[in-house]
């Protein structure tokens, strides 16, 4: 059955590097795109960007400049980095797949909260 | 980017009564559009795509209409598990976006 979830640091000092994994089961990497989204506390869903399953990537273009997705499918790991996180950027991050379009997603992690704070 | 105006932003019905939830875009999406309800605490789950597609395992008392720019959801009966958050995202135009979110609550 498909699954994933995320991990991190749960707290980030401002202008530091965010690396999240997201671990999958159920699925291969080479089936489908695993895309990254995120919720600040109280506020709408925002989509970040996604590695497809032939290991290209494609980002949104507010954050292009500070992010970087990649994986390990011998691991079955998704990672994101971005760097110069500032406190705009806490929120809820959440790693999520669509199996059977493109770009609506049927299977989601449970997220992980991530605060910048110093 | 595509901007997806949800209206209201807060509800209040009460059980059995029938809601419906407004989307709209800021230009034609071609029915490419979605909607998730979110329970406090969890992650969005997948009610409707491609606007009127129930997806598997909702209960057919969610249905999704509209066409071009105007959207709708629709809940019939409502249930004390219906309260929720829900959001609408389109994906005709990359990137994907999401509407504000409109919080339902029981009255």
């Amino acid at each position: 059955q498909v699954q994933l979830r995320e991990s991190g640091p749960g707290l980030v000092q401002p202008s530091e590097t965010l690396s999240l994994t997201c671990t999958v089961s159920g699925f291969s990497l080479t089936s489908y795109g695993v895309n990254w989204v995120r919720q600040p506390p109280g506020k709408c869903l925002e989509w970040m960007g996604v590695i497809w399953g032939d290991g290209s990537t494609a980002y949104n273009s507010l954050l292009k400049s500070r992010l970087s997705i990649s994986r390990d499918t011998s691991k079955s790991q998704v990672f994101l980095k971005m760097n110069s996180l500032q406190t705009e950027d806490t929120a809820i991050y959440f790693c999520a797949i669509p199996t059977q379009g493109y770009w609506y997603f049927d299977f989601w992690g449970p997220g992980t909260m991530v605060t910048v704070s110093s | 980017d595509i901007q997806m105006t949800q209206s209201p932003a807060s509800l209040s019905a009460s059980l059995g009564e029938t809601v419906t939830i407004e989307c709209r875009a800021s230009e034609d999406i071609y029915s490419n559009l979605a909607w998730y309800q979110q329970k406090p605490g969890n992650s969005p789950q997948l009610l409707i795509y491609d606007a009127n597609s129930l997806a598997d395992g909702v209960p057919s008392r969610f249905s999704g209409s509209g066409s071009g720019t105007q959207y709708s959801l629709k809940i019939n009966s409502l249930q004390s598990e219906d309260v929720a958050s829900y959001f609408c995202q389109q994906y005709n135009n990359y990137p994907p976006t999401f509407g504000a979110g409109t919080k339902l609550e029981l009255k």
